[in-house]
């Protein structure tokens, strides 16, 4: 079962509002990543938890905050976002971070609109 | 950010057309994965290749590692309207670095 779950699949949130992005999988995979993509271009990666330690962060704004409770969970906390933040974010994992032929399996996404 | 040099970037057709797609890139890498995407979805594995010469098939879809490991095509048969979406390629570089590289990505439209 290759399956990685993201809630919510839409969300619309005003620039003063608190939400929160959800992802969870159960493939026993032990790297977690956040990444954004806006239309028709790569995700880009923000995060990278390692062994649920947060080991890369692309110099993301700190409005964005990961949080990974567990291997299984990652969740990102989102606070005063501008407009510009507004695409598809994009939760990912893969058996670790390092390693030949390691796969990165997404999923679905979570449309953010931001007005 | 190092990027794959991935082309076409827009690709329109008829269905039952054939088409390639090409990464490429200057530097080895240990695996690259191809993944597809639909609007308002997150990529799809399609397929991930670690030889040098290695080729896989997937129905319609042939996919090719280079022999130095450096590039990398899709190659899709008779494509249906179905087929239409966003192709990513994705390289892993070991070593040090152990970066993930991506492509510029291919948006494919294949017309009824």
């Amino acid at each position: 079962d290759t399956e990685v779950t993201q809630t919510p699949k839409h969300l619309v949130m005003g620039m003063t509002n608190k939400k929160s992005l959800k992802c969870e999988q159960h493939m026993g995979h032990r790297a977690m990543y956040w990444y954004k993509q806006k239309a028709k271009k790569p995700p880009e990666l923000m995060f990278v938890y390692s062994y649920e330690k947060l080991s890369i962060n692309e110099s993301v704004p700190s409005r964005f905050s990961p949080e990974c409770p567990n291997s299984s969970l990652l969740n990102l906390h989102l606070h005063a976002l501008q407009p510009e933040d507004s695409a598809l974010y994009l939760c990912a994992s893969s058996q670790d971070s390092s390693g030949t032929g390691n796969t990165i399996y997404f999923g679905e996404g979570s449309w953010l609109t931001v007005v | 950010t190092q990027l794959l040099e991935q082309s076409p970037q827009f690709l329109s057709i008829q269905e039952g057309e054939n088409l390639t797609v090409y990464c490429n890139s200057s530097s080895v890498f240990s695996s690259l994965q191809w993944y597809r995407q639909e609007p308002g979805e997150g990529p799809v594995l399609l397929v991930t290749v670690v030889t040098g010469g290695e080729v896989k098939k997937l129905k319609r879809l042939t996919f090719q590692f280079g022999d130095a490991r450096k590039d990398s095509s899709l190659h899709i048969t008779a494509a249906q309207p179905g087929d239409t979406g966003l192709y990513l390629c994705q390289g892993f570089h070991a070593g040090n670095n152990r970066k993930l590289i991506w492509g510029l990505g291919t948006s494919l439209a294949v017309n009824p």
